[in-house]
Formats: C-alpha cells, structure tokens, sequence
C-alpha cells in the first residue's frame, strides 16, 4: 500500500539553526511530491513540488528539497530558521496515476524558539 | 485567479444531527475536487474526490457522504453523526495538466461533535 512517514512529529529549534524535516515515501510507480506547510491560523499552503528534472527544488521563504530516488526520500531543508517558520510541516505524494489524489504523512510540528 | 471557500468556518453539532459543509471553487472550470479530514496528530486522510459534477469516489468507509451538484461545488454530508466525525475537514481543488496535477486548499470546516 502507498504510504508517506514523516520521522520526526516535534521539532524544536533555535532561530538560525539548520532545519532538516524527513519523509519518506513507499509507491511502485512515478511520483510527485509535495510539501504543504499550515502556520498557526492559517491555510494548508504550498511549500514546494517536485514532478521530474532537477531533484533539488526550491519553494517559497527559503526552503527546499532534495528527491533521492534510490532512498524513496524526499527531505525538506533550510539553512537558517526564523521564528516565523514555526507551523506544521506535511509531506505528500501522488502517483501518476492516482488523478492527483494526495498520500499525507502525519505531519512535523516545528517550535522555533526566538 | 483561483479561490477555494469553505463554510461554515466552524461547526458544533450534537451526535445524530445532520451535516452539511459545502466548499465552492472560483476562477477555474472542471476541477477535479476533494475533502479530506485532519484528525489531531496525524496527517490529512483523503476521503472523497471527485472529476466532475455527479461523479464522487469514496476512499474510506465512513459515516459520510459527498456530492457535486455543480462544477464548482462540493458538498460533504451526514444523515447522523457520530462522536468520531469531529476534526478538520479541508476541501481542495487540483489544477495543472494531468499528471502534474497541484492541490490548492481552502481554510477548513473544524467541526466538534458533542
């Protein structure tokens, strides 16, 4: 079955640290991958996507993500966080053939202490 | 461009009272549509999507119901509620050509049953 682990549940940073978010994925086919991210209040917003090309794709406010294919990995990055990165963090998948219908990890809660 | 409304904004209802959330889409013609639930901890579980008006597939066994009376609309129902139904229910649209399809979502429905 089709599945989406995101390891860590809580994080918790100072501001300026690096922050890595891990997810990894199980599905036999092609995939597109996602992070969503919800700041407190807020919508579920597009963090950044990836269909094919360059595995190393960047999004909004200075985050990105690396697709290594081989590790069924799809790892969130971002060199120096900020206080307003705190929210919650969700990887997702679909298949090619899945009529864009989204397989959601259970999501990582980052604290980034002031 | 594209909007996604969700209504109501927040919900409580008793156990065996009946549910409607509705969820309408602007600014784009034949999206395919979709609700999902956010229970406490965990990620977002698909639970309806739909192609196109009257067609509604359901991806897990539940208490609920889905319809699309028009292009753009997208109705969740419950002839009874249960206990279990209460969490946050999020609409969303997918645009982009198949299958890089994206998913947009709108603000949610938080919905307590008592």
């Amino acid at each position: 079955a089709q599945s989406v682990s995101q390891h860590n549940h809580h994080v918790i940073l100072s501001e300026a640290a690096s922050l890595e978010l891990g997810c990894n994925y199980s599905y036999g086919g092609t995939v597109n991958l996602f992070w969503y991210v919800q700041y407190p209040g807020q919508h579920l917003q597009l963090l950044l996507k990836y269909f094919s090309g360059d595995p190393l794709v960047k999004g909004i406010k200075g985050f990105e993500a690396e697709f290594i294919k081989s590790k069924f990995s799809f790892n969130l990055r971002k060199p120096s966080v900020q206080w307003s990165d705190t929210a919650e963090y969700f990887c997702a998948v679909n298949g090619n053939n899945q009529g864009g219908k989204l397989i959601f990890g259970q999501g990582t809660e980052l604290s980034v202490k002031p | 461009s594209q909007t996604i409304h969700q209504w109501p904004a927040t919900l409580v209802q008793p156990v065996g009272s009946p549910l409607s959330l509705e969820c309408t889409v602007e600014g784009t013609s034949n999206p395919n549509l979709y609700w999902y639930r956010q229970a406490a901890g965990r990620g977002l579980q698909l639970l309806f999507y739909s192609v196109g008006i009257g067609q509604i597939s359901s991806e897990v066994p539940q208490n609920l119901s889905a319809s699309r009376p028009q292009d753009r609309q997208f109705i969740l129902s419950s002839k009874k509620l249960l206990l279990s139904d209460s969490g946050f229910y999020l609409c969303a649209w997918s645009g982009g050509q198949p299958p890089k399809w994206t998913q947009y979502f709108g603000p949610g429905t938080r919905l307590l049953v008592l």
